[in-house]
């Protein structure tokens, strides 16, 4: 069975924190996805890596950076956390090439105050 | 602006009801999946569907994707609160790099 792990499930910050959420998938592939839900507006798009050290912005970059160094773990970074970041964080991975199927961490629910 | 629109956002059924969740878009799409997510938990993929006019079933649950690609259904038959959770749809293009658009999901209460 595919694996992604997230580090934290639940997280509390204040304003102006750096805040890091980690993502570990177990099954060698090649693209992750950050995305963020909130209640409405469905999952929005934050940033994705296709490779090691690639990364792209999504639909909702602002505020946030990526880190890919190795293969399996796909950090999301918020330099300064605002409360407009308080939301559920989801990591995705999916090998290259097949159907798009995406397989989903269990999410970090953040509060940032 | 949300390319993929998705009804109703909130169902509250009886036990044994059938209902019907849409997901609409002007976007053409290469394929569409369905995902369903549980309190707490990340979304699980039900089904994906690829070509126009397809129809596909999982027990219950049948899906359909429009002929020109750009909208899709889902309908459970006599729902059970089993069925309760998150329903999201989620469109992709091909050679995005697998990226997918997602409707703002679908939220099934079943009562028993």
């Amino acid at each position: 069975d595919v694996k992604v792990t997230q580090s934290s499930r639940y997280l509390v910050k204040r304003t102006g924190e750096k805040v890091f959420l980690e993502c570990v998938q177990d099954m060698d592939h090649e693209n992750m996805f950050w995305y963020r839900q909130d209640p409405g507006l469905g999952l929005r798009l934050i940033y994705f890596s296709y490779d090691v050290k690639m990364k792209e912005k999504g639909d909702i970059p602002e505020g946030y950076s990526v880190s890919r160094e190795k293969k399996e773990r796909f950090s999301l970074i918020l330099e300064s956390a605002s409360t407009n970041q308080t939301s559920m964080y989801l990591c995705a991975s999916r090998p290259a090439g097949q159907q798009e199927t995406q397989y989903f961490g269990p999410g970090t629910r953040l509060l940032v105050l | 602006t949300q390319l993929l629109e998705q009804s109703p956002q909130f169902l509250s059924i009886q036990e044994g009801e059938n209902l019907t969740v849409y997901c609409n878009s002007s976007s053409v799409f290469s394929s569409l999946q369905w995902y369903r997510q549980e309190p707490g938990e990340g979304p699980v993929l039900l089904v994906t569907v690829v070509t126009g006019g397809e129809v596909k079933k999982l027990k219950r649950l049948t899906f359909q994707f429009g002929d020109a690609r750009k909208d899709s259904s889902l309908h459970i038959t006599a729902a059970q609160p089993g069925d309760t959770g998150l329903y999201l749809c989620a469109g992709a293009w091909s050679g995005n790099t697998g990226k997918l658009i997602f409707g703002q999901g679908t939220t099934l209460q079943v009562k028993p």
